[in-house]
């Protein structure tokens, strides 16, 4: 399988929380990235964690790790429709190298 | 903020014709660029790392003599498709890594289309 997978399709209402999730294999990484890309742009660094945190929180995001089974999540709290966009989860993959998923994309509706 | 800007943001060039993309660190020096590609739907290909005043490093699979890569300063990259065919068409990222921190600042990206 790929080092990086994400589910590809997430939908929700607006005001609801959206949950991302991702899972890699290789647990070398210092750092675990979240990016955001909306349609024809670059990616936006919203938050990453260094690899002996859990948790951290910044606003509406809030991200978990559990290495054990190596898999990382996003939450966004009172999702809008200004979120909608495609979420990449990445790694670390030294040399300052990222290793990116396939990405998540998310529609929020009304 | 740190911002990476590309140019152009979208070319159309006709088969057999080379296109350069640039790739530029406005407020910051970068020590280390990378250039990546991505198609329709789907995640970032890391093609290369590009340091300063150095060869770049190609990802396994990438054609080095068809993707030549220049960093002549600490601001600016520059990626050359050579012979370019409709295969080559996608949009092409770059990111650019500062010498201090562990964040990269990506560009806007550029849209390469081969007629």
């Amino acid at each position: 399988g790929e080092d990086v997978e994400q589910s590809l399709f997430l939908s929700v209402r607006e005001g609801d929380s959206s949950v991302i999730n991702c899972t890699y294999t290789d647990s070398s990484s210092t750092y675990l990235y979240w990016y955001k890309q909306e349609p024809g742009a670059g990616l936006q660094l919203l938050t990453y964690i260094f690899s002996n945190m859990d948790m951290k929180q910044d606003q509406r995001l809030t991200v978990l790790l559990n290495k054990k089974d190596k898999h990382l999540s996003l939450r966004i709290a009172d999702t809008q429709t200004g979120d909608s966009a495609i979420y990449f989860c990445a790694r670390g993959g030294g040399y300052n190298k990222l290793i990116f998923g396939a990405g998540t994309r998310l529609a929020v509706h009304p | 903020g740190a911002v990476v800007s590309q140019h152009p943001s979208r070319v159309i060039c006709k088969s057999g014709t080379s296109v350069k993309i640039e790739c530029r660190s406005l407020d910051f020096q970068a020590t280390t660029m990378f250039w990546y590609r991505q198609f329709p739907k789907q995640s970032l290909m890391l093609m290369a790392t590009s340091n300063e005043g150095s060869k770049a490093t190609y990802e396994q699979g990438v054609e080095k003599d068809k993707f030549l890569i220049n960093h002549a300063s600490l601001t600016l990259s520059t990626l050359t498709v050579t012979s370019a065919h409709p295969e080559d068409s996608s949009f092409y990222i770059c990111s650019a890594h500062p010498a201090q921190g562990n964040e990269q600042y990506f560009g806007p990206g550029t849209r390469l289309t081969v007629t």
